[in-house]
């Protein structure tokens, strides 16, 4: 079954660190880019950061830049964010997504989504 | 970083009805733009990609137009089901962005 599969979240005190976790199956996962994207409690996505599949480009949003960094390990069909300085404003649903494209343009969307994890910041 | 807008933030409607949300673009994105679906405690699905090609099994009832910095997505006869929130994403930029949402209610 083609799916995403995310873990790694929890409570975490303020300034502390998280890694968080996404499974790939069913598709050949060094052949697309992936990204991740949150959701804080009853409000609207927010992306957070996007990473080639070999690597080579990444990408992240000015709320997370110098705190979060993005890797994956393609041989274990795994995506990654580790999450340092945790601050309040952090709390939310992360989701893993798949990225696609169009051929001419190359338009990118995202086709296949995580059910995600919760991050909650709290002393 | 290129802001998105969608209007109206929330949106009442009966089944059957056709609506239309819109969102605007702070500069050009030409078709850069997807539209998502968000039910209640659930991961956003793809509807609308390139501005207004349809994703493979969305209901047909679902349609987007727009080119530039404005864009639609209407929804014909909705049903119980559509009732949810829906987000416009650009990708013209690296640093993709979503607008805020738009919560359809019965």
């Amino acid at each position: 079954e083609v799916q995403l599969v995310e873990s790694g979240g929890g409570l975490v005190q303020p300034g502390g660190s998280l890694r968080l976790s996404c499974a790939a199956s069913g598709f050949t996962f060094s052949d697309y880019s992936m990204n991740w994207i949150r959701q804080a409690p009853g409000k609207g996505l927010e992306w957070v950061s996007y990473i080639s599949g070999a690597s080579s480009t990444i990408y992240y949003a000015d709320s997370v830049k110098g705190r979060f960094t993005i890797s994956r390990d393609n041989a274990k069909h795994s995506l990654y964010l580790q999450l340092i300085g945790l601050r309040a404003e952090d709390t939310a649903v992360y989701y893993c997504a798949r990225e696609k494209s169009t051929t001419s343009p190359r338009v990118w969307y995202f086709d296949l989504w995580g059910r995600g994890t919760l991050v909650t910041v709290s002393s | 970083d290129i802001q998105m807008t969608q209007s109206p933030s929330s949106l009442s409607a009966s089944v059957g009805d056709r609506v239309t949300i819109t969102c605007r673009a702070s500069q050009i994105i030409t078709t850069y733009l997807n539209w998502y679906q968000q039910n209640p405690g659930k991961a956003p699905k793809l509807l609308i990609y390139a501005a207004s090609s349809l994703q493979s099994g969305v209901p047909s009832r679902f349609s987007g137009s727009g080119s530039g910095t404005d864009f639609t997505l209407t929804i014909n006869s909705l049903q119980p089901e559509d009732f949810a929130t829906y987000y416009c994403q650009q990708t013209y930029s690296p640093l993709y962005t979503f607008g805020q949402g738009t919560k359809l209610e019965i």
